[in-house]
């Protein structure tokens, strides 16, 4: 069983639309991350937050951070293709980050 | 800067035959970090070195063992090589102690057969 649980799983979405994907935990954290991995490369931090309720923005890309520090969202408007990849959130705490299973985003012109 | 570095890309060893991983950083960062990556896990954290001297278990340390040789440089040793370590490894490395804002290497693709 995956303490951070993320969903959906996979995602495959036209050119221009909105998605939003999920990062949920029965467990706190002292912050949360997200990656972004390319195939055949490692994963390559986008944002952390730190406080519950923390919104950051980076581009098109928007990052929530829960009230209790236990889950997190992100969402990205209007996709492109270069937004395919893998999304990786990794929850911290003590010394040592637990990632989730990731979600697969395919976005299609 | 180069960043973390790994060697080797890719490695193909025959079950029982042992080999270690190397990994390399230069942005002076005190943390680093060995993971594996199967599809539909995540990444799972085998061991990593808080800080120069220092060396812990991650979450799945079984089979393997790790040395922080300097400051600069972390490696991973597979002793006996099974099917079940048929993964891709990466590296990591963190300013601070709390493993927040890790960078990753390229990844090493290691097929037991």
């Amino acid at each position: 069983t995956q303490l951070l649980e993320q969903s959906p799983q996979f995602l495959s979405i036209q050119e221009g639309e909105n998605l939003t994907v999920y990062c949920n935990s029965s467990s706190v954290f002292s912050s949360l991350q997200w990656y972004r991995q390319e195939p055949g490369e490692g994963p390559v931090l986008l944002v952390t937050v730190v406080t519950g309720g923390e919104v950051k923005k980076l581009k098109r890309l928007t990052f929530q951070f829960g009230d209790a520090r236990k889950d997190s969202s992100l969402h990205i408007t209007a996709a492109q293709p270069g937004d395919t990849g893998l999304y990786l959130c990794a929850g911290a705490r003590g010394n040592m980050l637990t990632f989730g299973g990731g979600t697969r985003l395919m976005v299609k012109p | 800067n180069a960043g973390v570095t790994q060697t080797p890309k890719f490695q193909v060893l025959k079950t029982g035959q042992s080999m270690t991983l190397q990994c390399a950083q230069d942005m002076n960062h005190n943390s680093m970090y060995w993971y594996r990556q199967d599809p539909g896990m995540g990444l799972r954290l085998i061991y990593y070195s808080a800080s120069e001297g220092t060396t812990d278990k991650g979450e799945v340390p079984n089979g393997y063992n790790v040395s922080r040789l300097n400051k600069r440089e972390f490696s991973l040793r597979l002793e006996s090589a099974a099917p079940s370590q048929t993964s891709v490894y990466f590296c990591a490395s963190s300013a601070d102690r709390t493993g927040r804002e890790q960078y990753f290497g390229p990844g090493t693709r290691l097929t037991v057969t």
